[in-house]
């Protein structure tokens, strides 16, 4: 059971926009804590996706994008493209238990 | 930047395994890092983290009191000593930096090695 959660799968056309939630609590993002955003390809380590609410390392295009409202954050990609398909993980920071970083279920993105 | 892990394996149960992480191309003592694991098929699952100068170290509840996360900053390197070591270990381990020497905010996991093996089966 993760402390945040995430839909385990989400799905959409190329060139449509898709969300993918995640939902804390009140030790985590409605604490205001930052969210992070990591994309996970098969066989391969996650790579952060954008960070700081709203920073994207070099390389990441602009089609993704955050915004954070209470206790959930969201990511979303614009103009899907097949290379989006991949796994994608929020993380954040929970004041209330040990070490506090702390990790969404992941959810998969399929773009049909 | 890189981080690269070492000393996975398959092991039986009970038994014990250390992970290294070797790092280059930054200056290692000026951040804090982490283990993360992902089981097979699984999602992400933070094990345990250290700052800077290992003033703060903290421990998943899952691992605590069998495993002990270390660095040597003289040597640019990361250590997660593995004992009594449980079928529910058996996961890809990711050495990852932090994007501060502090692990007392929510700071980005920016860079990820590609991960070490373990296998804990009898």
């Amino acid at each position: 059971q993760s402390v945040l959660t995430q839909p385990p799968s989400v799905s959409g056309a190329p060139g449509q926009r898709v969300t993918i939630s995640c939902t804390g609590g009140a030790s985590n993002i409605g604490a205001g804590y930052d969210v992070h955003w990591y994309q996970q390809f098969p066989g391969t380590a996650p790579k952060l996706l954008i960070y700081d609410r709203s920073s994207r390392p070099s390389g990441v295009p602009d089609r993704f994008s955050v915004s954070k409202s209470g206790a959930s954050a969201s990511l979303a990609i614009t103009g899907l493209q097949t290379e989006d398909e991949a796994d994608y993980y929020c993380q954040s920071y929970d004041s209330t238990l040990s070490g506090h970083v702390v990790f969404g279920g992941g959810t998969k993105l399929a773009v049909l | 930047m890189q981080l690269v892990e070492s000393g996975g394996g398959m092991v039986q149960p009970g038994r014990s395994l250390r992970l290294s992480c070797a790092t280059s191309g930054f200056t290692f003592d000026d951040y804090a890092f982490h283990w993360v694991r992902q089981a097979p098929g699984k999602g992400l699952e933070w094990v345990s983290s250290i700052n800077w100068n290992s003033d703060t170290i903290g421990y998943a509840d899952s691992v605590k009191g069998r495993f002990t996360i270390s660095r040597d900053n003289r040597k640019n390197s990361l250590y997660l000593q593995m004992n009594s070591l449980r079928a529910e270990d058996t996961a890809l381990y990711y050495c990852v930096k932090y994007s501060s020497s502090s692990v007392d905010y929510s700071y980005a996991l920016d860079v990820w090695g590609q991960g070490t093996s373990v296998t804990v089966s009898s």
